[in-house]
């Protein structure tokens, strides 16, 4: 079955300009998270959705915003962008039961430079 | 809260030699723990997860990581690296229950022949 899917792939913006980036989860996981990484910073959490809720977040600004569908897809929105927000951007999915831990898979990512 | 520690930024192996990299977890309770691996501008793919049981978990293209809880240690090993193994590998650590993952900076992995 396909794997997570992110678009787009690359995309270059201005400063100040805002941003959405779409991810698919596998299809039947019900949970997306994203990431943040950079060279600086490593991976960082940025958020997790679950049935349409965010359910977890990461320490990041509120400019950084997500929202997911009743589909599982979800969607990050980054507004007022700055230079230090170009990165690699995951997506990951998961089934996310609670009864125990679960396998947690990558997208390629999306590809983000603020110029 | 858990943090993760790879100890080595960079380590250089010959082809056909044994790896071993590194990777120490805190955490107060028992974590489940995961190795992925990375190609230059792609995403993370998975080699492997430990969740409870037998302490030392088979992954795919050869690898096998040991869970040490005495040492709060996660190494993965592989007996013989290939040229195509040549990646960023990232240990990472999680909570039942929670889906958030806590990174390791990351080793790079260089194969000369």
């Amino acid at each position: 079955k396909a794997g997570v899917t992110q678009t787009p792939r690359y995309l270059i913006k201005t400063r100040g300009q805002q941003v959405t980036l779409s991810c698919s989860p596998i299809s039947g996981h019900r949970s997306v998270s994203w990431y943040q990484q950079t060279p600086g910073q490593g991976l960082q959490f940025l958020f997790e959705y679950f049935s349409e809720t965010q359910r977890n977040k990461g320490n990041f600004p509120g400019r950084f915003s997500g929202r997911q569908f009743s589909n599982s897809r979800s969607e990050m929105n980054v507004s007022t962008l700055e230079l230090g927000d170009s990165a690699l951007y995951l997506c990951a999915s998961s089934l996310a039961g609670r009864a125990s831990g679960n396998t947690i898979y990558f997208g390629e990512g999306s590809w983000l430079t603020v110029v | 809260a858990q943090s993760v520690t790879q100890p080595d930024i960079h380590i250089t192996v010959s082809e056909g030699a044994s790896l071993e990299l590194r990777c120490n977890y805190s955490y107060g309770a028992t974590p489940y723990l995961f190795w992925y691996v990375q190609s230059p501008g792609q995403g993370l793919q998975l080699l492997l997860k430990y969740f409870s049981g037998d302490t030392l978990v088979q992954g795919i293209k050869g690898f096998e990581a040991e869970f040490k809880r005495s040492q709060s240690s996660f190494n993965l090993r592989k007996p013989s690296v290939h040229w195509s193994d040549a990646a960023e590998y990232f240990c990472a650590v999680g909570v039942f229950g929670n889906e958030k993952l806590t990174f390791g900076t990351g080793t790079r992995l260089t194969i000369i022949p």
